[in-house]
């Protein structure tokens, strides 16, 4: 099994620019999220999704879109790039939805916004 | 909210030593705890997690975390530093709100082991 996998692993947008950040798992997962990672912040979850076609916002959900069309995929849509979302991206995935399993992540996505 | 708290942004300890990288949580309900690593440039692994039973929870690379519920804390514990350990920890806690299941996480802890 690959796991949870992101692509790209870097990415350099201009302010406005949109993008979509990838994220794939192969071990049959129903919960996937999307987090972002801030000096001193710690990890802030961004958007989640307990199945195919379910998706809700997590902590910091302004100006990402998610959507869950199969059970593998879960991209992160940026609309319109902001310097503030100059950060690193973890996408993971956990077999249960109630929280009682770990979960897996991906190595992270890069961000710089100019 | 849940919500955990890891105080000390560093922790520095020489190789040999016991280390302890400390954690609280505030949870209404039962707490479900969390530890991770993440080395440089790469992602979360799990090291171990605690939801019912004994109070010491043995993990990966022989981590334990101690749950003390008088105290609300959830410290992660290790007999013999390793330099390899080098790593930023992170706590976190199960928050049921909302539709599903979320992880709180701490703002992680810096572990510096030298020589």
């Amino acid at each position: 099994n690959a796991g949870v996998t992101q692509t790209p692993k870097f990415q350099v947008l201009k302010t406005g620019q949109s993008m979509t950040l990838q994220c794939a798992q192969d071990m049959n997962h129903e919960y996937m999220s999307w987090y972002r990672q801030d000096p001193g912040m710690g990890l802030r979850l961004i958007h989640y999704s307990v199945g195919a076609g379910i998706t809700d916002q997590g902590e910091v959900p302004n100006g990402y879109n998610v959507s869950r069309s199969t059970t593998e995929d879960f991209p992160l849509r940026l609309l319109s790039a902001a310097p503030s979302q100059t950060s690193v991206y973890f996408c993971a995935s956990s077999y249960s939805k109630q929280g009682i399993y770990e979960q897996y992540f991906g190595p992270g996505t890069r961000l710089t916004v100019t | 909210a849940q919500s955990v708290a890891q105080p000390e942004d560093q922790v520095n300890v020489a190789e040999g030593n016991p280390l302890t990288v400390k954690c609280t949580y505030s949870v209404s309900g039962n707490p479900y705890l969390f530890w991770y690593v993440q080395y440089p440039n790469r992602g979360l692994q799990f090291l171990l997690k605690y939801i019912t039973g004994d109070n010491l929870v043995k993990g990966s690379y022989g981590f334990e975390a101690e749950f003390n519920k008088s105290q609300t804390s959830f410290h992660l514990k290790k007999p013999s530093a390793l330099v390899s350990d080098s790593a930023l920890y992170f706590c976190a806690v199960r928050d049921f709100s909302g539709t599903a299941s979320k992880l709180t996480f701490g703002t992680g802890t810096r572990l510096q082991v030298t020589l």
